[in-house]
């Protein structure tokens, strides 16, 4: 069956820090793969998204890139701010069945 | 437009009584989900609709909770009796098959928090 893993938190960062979630995924078949991000009291909300090998997703300074070799999708942002502070969730979705979803990385960005 | 549309935002109820979630997907959108999320559990599938039509519900948790899709427009998801363990936050999304570039891309209401006490 399919699965995603994605690293554990919770991630502790200074403003302005390099930020990288690790997601790794197991698929049957070619899944689209997502970040979602979930801030506190507040429902998921779609971050970016890829739909093949070597495609790029990016959104308010997010990105990442679908490798398939490496079956990984990890999410990286140049510069965090406190905004950010939130839950991420790295998910796949193959053709039009549901989400299969990683854990959840908390990301507490302090000032 | 807007986007998936849950009601109540928050309920807090007593052990033994019936929960009813309600539900309103993007217009359009013919795949509705139900999803859980608990700290324990994390996010869970509970029961998806092609079209109105229930496709899997082998993550309904038993017998205390149904599911329905009367139209297009309109789910609700009803624990009857709750339970502190049911507990959670329940999420409705939907998806569009024919939405062209995110045609398989979900979208999430904010959730119905739920407390059994």
């Amino acid at each position: 069956g399919n699965s995603v893993t994605q690293m554990e938190g919770p991630v502790t960062l200074s403003e302005e820090a390099f930020l990288t979630i690790n997601c790794t995924y197991t698929a049957t078949g070619y899944p689209s793969l997502f970040w979602y991000v979930q801030y506190p009291g507040e429902g998921l909300q779609l971050l970016l998204k890829a739909t093949k090998a070597d495609d790029k997703g990016s959104n308010k300074g997010f990105e990442a890139t679908y490798r398939k070799e490496t079956t990984s999708f990890h999410l990286e942002k140049g510069s965090v701010q406190v905004s950010d502070s939130a839950v991420y969730f790295c998910a796949l979705r193959e053709g039009y069945s549901t989400l299969t979803f990683g854990k959840g990385t908390m990301l507490l960005v302090s000032p | 437009d807007a986007g998936v549309i849950q009601s109540p935002r928050h309920e807090v109820t007593e052990m033994g009584q019936e929960v009813t979630l309600r539900c309103k997907p993007i217009s359009g959108h013919d795949y509705l989900f139900w999803y859980r999320q608990t700290m324990m559990r994390g996010l869970e599938l509970l029961i998806y609709f092609n079209n109105n039509v229930p496709i899997d519900d082998s993550g309904m948790p038993e017998d205390r909770f149904s599911a329905k899709m009367p139209n297009a427009s309109f789910s609700t998801l009803k624990i009857q009796p709750s339970e502190p363990r049911d507990s959670a936050v329940y999420f409705c999304a939907s998806s569009s098959l024919w939405d062209g570039d995110s045609g398989n891309t979900i979208y999430f209401g904010e959730g119905s928090w739920l407390t059994v006490v």
